[in-house]
């Protein structure tokens, strides 16, 4: 019950394209929803976050779309760069940030 | 601000070694994390504090782990007797209490040969 599947593993897509990334989970008393990027040799940043009140957020290119009934949530990148090759890992907590539960990863590349 | 500020960046020893891992918040947050990030199981919560203090050491793998927060900027991991499933890259985090989202150090990558 504390697990956060996320698929896929991996994506590629071409530059200016949306990848979506898609998380789901079971623990109902999850209440925050985090999406973190990693680059090679860095720890993960906090990009995006979300709480099960709302069904979408956005943060400039970056969007979440929650979906509380099929305890499911997804991270869409718009006009995706390059520079956006990295590996995102969405989690999942209760009690605030608190003791997050982290998917096993996307590792995304962006074709030039 | 620096950040999360993890020492050693890399860590090889030999099996059997003790190995402390070290890591220092940012200044006036008071929950601190302790991660562990492998190819196999991704990235696992091995333990918190709150104010200085233990709230969940459920993830710690074995009785050779064990982890201090003496003081608000400071706290270790313990590795004693390490071995060479040991290896992997260590995290250090810290957040408010109250607020949303942890900020992740640089991490340890440790090598038990």
């Amino acid at each position: 019950q504390q697990q956060v599947k996320q698929s896929p593993q991996s994506l590629i897509v071409q530059k200016g394209g949306i990848p979506i990334i898609n998380c789901a989970y079971e623990n109902t008393a999850f209440d925050y929803f985090p999406w973190y990027q990693q680059f090679p040799g860095k720890g993960p940043a906090l990009l995006i976050a979300i709480r099960p009140d709302v069904s979408e957020k956005k943060e400039g290119r970056f969007t979440i779309s929650f979906n509380k009934s099929a305890k499911q949530f997804s991270l869409h990148i718009m006009d995706s760069q390059p520079g956006d090759s990295a590996t995102y890992f969405c989690a999942a907590s209760h009690q605030g940030a608190q003791k997050l539960v982290f998917g096993q990863g996307t590792r995304l590349t962006i074709n030039p | 601000d620096a950040g999360v500020i993890q020492s050693p960046r890399h860590e090889v020893t030999e099996m059997g070694q003790e190995v402390t891992l070290r890591c220092k918040p940012i200044s006036g947050h008071n929950s601190l994390f302790w991660y562990r990030q492998t190819m196999m199981r991704g990235l696992e919560l091995l333990i918190y504090f709150n104010n200085n203090v233990p709230i969940d050491d459920s993830g710690m793998p074995e009785d050779r782990f064990s982890a201090k927060m003496p003081n608000a900027s400071f706290s270790t991991l313990k590795i004693q007797p390490s071995e060479p499933r040991d290896s992997a890259v260590y995290f250090c985090a810290s957040s408010l209490v109250s607020a949303t989202g942890a900020f992740f150090g640089q991490g340890t990558r440790l090598t038990v040969v």
